[in-house]
């Protein structure tokens, strides 16, 4: 079983607009929770973070919210820009295990 | 150089052969992974390891192998490779996880003709 879902497979948003991807996860004992975001040909890279006792954690453009009691977390993304352009992964994990992936998301961004 | 590589970054091979996929992290981190992507499944968890000689299995461990007798190698062994191993591999490497998460290779792409 699915864990970690992303029930996006793909979304396109015009720059400077707000990108939304969004991220459900199953599992209770999740206690921190993780973007990726992966270029063509590259390894995922390490984008933003949030600890389960938080609701929200801020860097610079990126927002990552969660809402523990729906299981469900959000990566807002501030203005969009074209270099935003990738897959984002959501994953989720306890400390000392390993990240359980969702499917990603692909995002376009436009002119 | 310091980091994490792995090699090859492409590798063909044929079915039923043996091929190992390298992985190398020079910052003696404990916990090392290896993960499979594949279009509709992301990325799924095949082997891990929380220090030399420590490993288990993930997700997706059938057909592979893997060691650790030193802590900055992870080698992933496809014993017997089956066009559904066809895939592109990442190692990960760091001290736990949290809120740092894992730093990933570059990843090899594998194709079992």
């Amino acid at each position: 079983d699915q864990q970690v879902k992303q029930n996006s497979p793909s979304l396109s948003v015009q720059e400077g607009r707000i990108s939304i991807l969004n991220c459900d996860y199953t599992n209770s004992m999740f206690d921190y929770f993780l973007w990726y975001k992966k270029y063509p040909a590259e390894g995922p890279t390490f984008l933003i973070s949030i600890s389960s006792i938080k609701d929200k954690n801020e860097d610079g453009r990126f927002t990552v919210f969660l809402n523990k009691s729906a299981k469900h977390l959000s990566l807002h993304i501030v203005p969009s820009q074209p270099g935003d352009s990738a897959v984002y992964f959501c994953a989720a994990t306890r400390s000392g295990y390993a990240l359980n992936f969702g499917k990603g998301t692909s995002l376009l961004v436009t002119p | 150089d310091a980091g994490i590589t792995q090699s090859p970054r492409y590798k063909i091979t044929e079915t039923g052969r043996q091929v190992t996929l390298m992985c190398h992290q020079t910052w003696s981190h404990s916990y090392m992974f290896w993960y499979r992507q594949d279009l509709g499944h992301g990325l799924r968890l095949i082997y891990y390891s929380a220090a030399a000689d420590i490993t288990d299995k993930g997700e997706v461990p059938d057909g592979y192998v893997v060691s650790r007798s030193k802590t900055e190698n992870f080698p992933l062994t496809l014993e017997s490779a089956t066009r559904s191993q066809t895939s592109v591999y990442f190692c990960a490497t760091g001290q736990g996880g949290g809120l740092y998460g894992y730093t990933f290779g570059s990843g090899t792409r594998l194709t079992v003709v």
